[in-house]
């Protein structure tokens, strides 16, 4: 079945410590996103990536890295200059640019400072 | 900018009954789409319905329908015949294109979610 799987589940971080979080698809999908949700709020857009070796900022891109060297994967590293990581971290993928193509997301990763 | 409204505090609804989740957005762009996401405790986000602003007709997909009023700037999920595990958040988005170096993109910009609880 194709789809988006996202690992780890639950991730731990230390303080001063850079973390990646692996996203990956078998859609074909050439557009991959990632999103930040934090308790009770709706989703926000970290990074996005329309094709291979080509991404842009979001909204919230500060204290955080991509790159997308496959169209399958699209990693996220949530580095040490990112003073509060703690949240549920959505990786998505869409067919292309078209506005009217629906995301589909993965399970997401819980991310916690230790 | 784009903005998205969700307003109502926790829904209730007996089970079999419909609800309606209200979403309002704000957009200078004449060009663009409005989605629906369900997300269940266990966190994916599930896909539902789509609009897009040139539709003439609502969608719908299967109990789900979309009560879109352009003018009103409103796009409302209607569930209809509620079941227990209709249970969840529910979050209303719209996409919108933005031009990049290498072309053109869609973005989604997320309300922050009205919970539904399905009462037996």
């Amino acid at each position: 079945d194709g789809g988006i799987t996202q690992s780890p589940k639950y991730l731990f971080r230390k303080e001063g410590q850079n973390v990646t979080l692996s996203c990956e698809q078998n859609l074909n999908h050439d557009a991959m996103y990632w999103y930040r949700q934090d308790p009770g709020q709706g989703l926000r857009l970290i990074y996005y990536s329309q094709i291979v070796n080509d991404f842009q900022k979001g909204d919230i891109a500060e204290g955080y890295s991509v790159s997308r060297e496959k169209k399958e994967s699209f990693p996220l590293t949530v580095t040490s200059a990112q003073k509060n990581p703690t949240a549920f971290y959505l990786c998505a993928s869409s067919i292309g640019q078209n506005s009217n193509q629906p995301q589909h997301f993965g399970d997401g990763t819980r991310l916690s400072i230790l | 900018a784009q903005k998205i409204t969700q307003t109502q505090p926790g829904m209730f609804v007996q089970e079999k009954e419909a609800v309606t989740l209200d979403c309002t957005y704000d957009t200078s762009d004449p060009s663009y789409g409005l989605f629906w996401y369900k997300q269940p405790s266990s966190g994916e986000m599930i896909f539902l319905i789509y609009q897009g602003s040139y539709d003439q007709q609502n969608a719908t997909e299967g109990r789900y329908s979309l009560n879109f009023q352009k003018a009103r700037k409103s796009a409302n999920l209607v569930i209809s015949a509620s079941q227990l595990g209709d249970s969840a958040m529910y979050f209303c988005a719209m996409s919108h294109r933005v031009r990049i170096i290498t072309g053109a993109n869609s973005k989604l910009t997320f309300g922050k979610g009205i919970t539904l609880s399905v009462r037996p």
